[in-house]
């Protein structure tokens, strides 16, 4: 089974709906992230979360919130969807801990597009 | 803040050697990372650097110089499977995030 899991891993919607994409992760990290790709501006962080009570900000968070209902789930929500929204959808989870700095494990991705 | 600068695009040989190269700005230097992203995918951990030199792992290898804002990742013995993006990242200054550049595409052409 895959350490860590996005779903849905593709969803199309319209302009206005409210969406959630979800995160779940067995690898037992603290840190769990959400990123958005889009083609020529690589992988930006919109929220991350370093234990279930921490929530902070990425560099793009407009018109998105998260959830950190525990550790193993980490949810992105966008409350009515926008078509610049369209995108990939990464999450990631590290643990400080690790000897390899903070290397970031990736789930699957979930592109979304919204009409 | 940070800033992060690779080439767009390359192309090489099957059974050739590339070279991808990374400049980066950042205050407060915490190690950079090397990512691939075969299209579609996740992207997946490579290497890490702190130290200057030359780490090697199999046909890949990464150097740092950080007096010159500067680290390359070497492919040795390309195969068609090396074809995908590899992404330079560097920690955001005083936090646990990655700052990552824009990637570079290589393709591998027989």
């Amino acid at each position: 089974d895959a350490d860590v899991t996005q779903t849905p891993r593709n969803r199309i919607t319209k302009t206005g709906k409210r969406i959630m994409l979800e995160c779940s992760q067995t690898k037992g990290h603290d840190r769990m992230y959400w990123y958005r790709q889009d083609p020529g501006l690589g992988l930006r962080l919109i929220y991350y979360s370093f234990d279930v009570k921490d929530i902070n900000k990425g560099e793009i968070s407009d018109g998105y919130s998260v959830s950190r209902q525990a550790q193993a789930k980490f949810s992105l929500s966008l409350e009515s969807a926008i078509p610049n929204q369209t995108a990939l959808y990464f999450c990631a989870t590290s643990d400080l801990g690790q000897g390899e700095g903070n290397e970031q494990f990736f789930g699957p991705g979930t592109r979304l597009t919204v009409l | 803040g940070q800033n992060i600068d690779q080439p767009t695009e390359m192309t090489a040989t099957e059974g050739a050697i590339v070279q991808i190269n990374c400049t980066y700005q950042t205050s407060g230097f915490n190690g950079l990372f090397w990512y691939q992203q075969h299209a579609g995918e996740a992207p997946t951990f490579l290497s890490y650097n702190v130290l200057d030199g030359l780490e090697e792992k199999g046909r890949f290898s990464s150097f740092l110089s950080r007096s010159k804002g500067y680290s390359y990742l070497l492919l040795k013995e390309l195969q068609m499977k090396d074809s995908a993006s590899y992404l330079c990242a560097v920690p955001q200054t005083g936090a646990n995030n990655l700052f990552f550049g824009t990637g570079t595409r290589l393709t591998v052409i027989p």
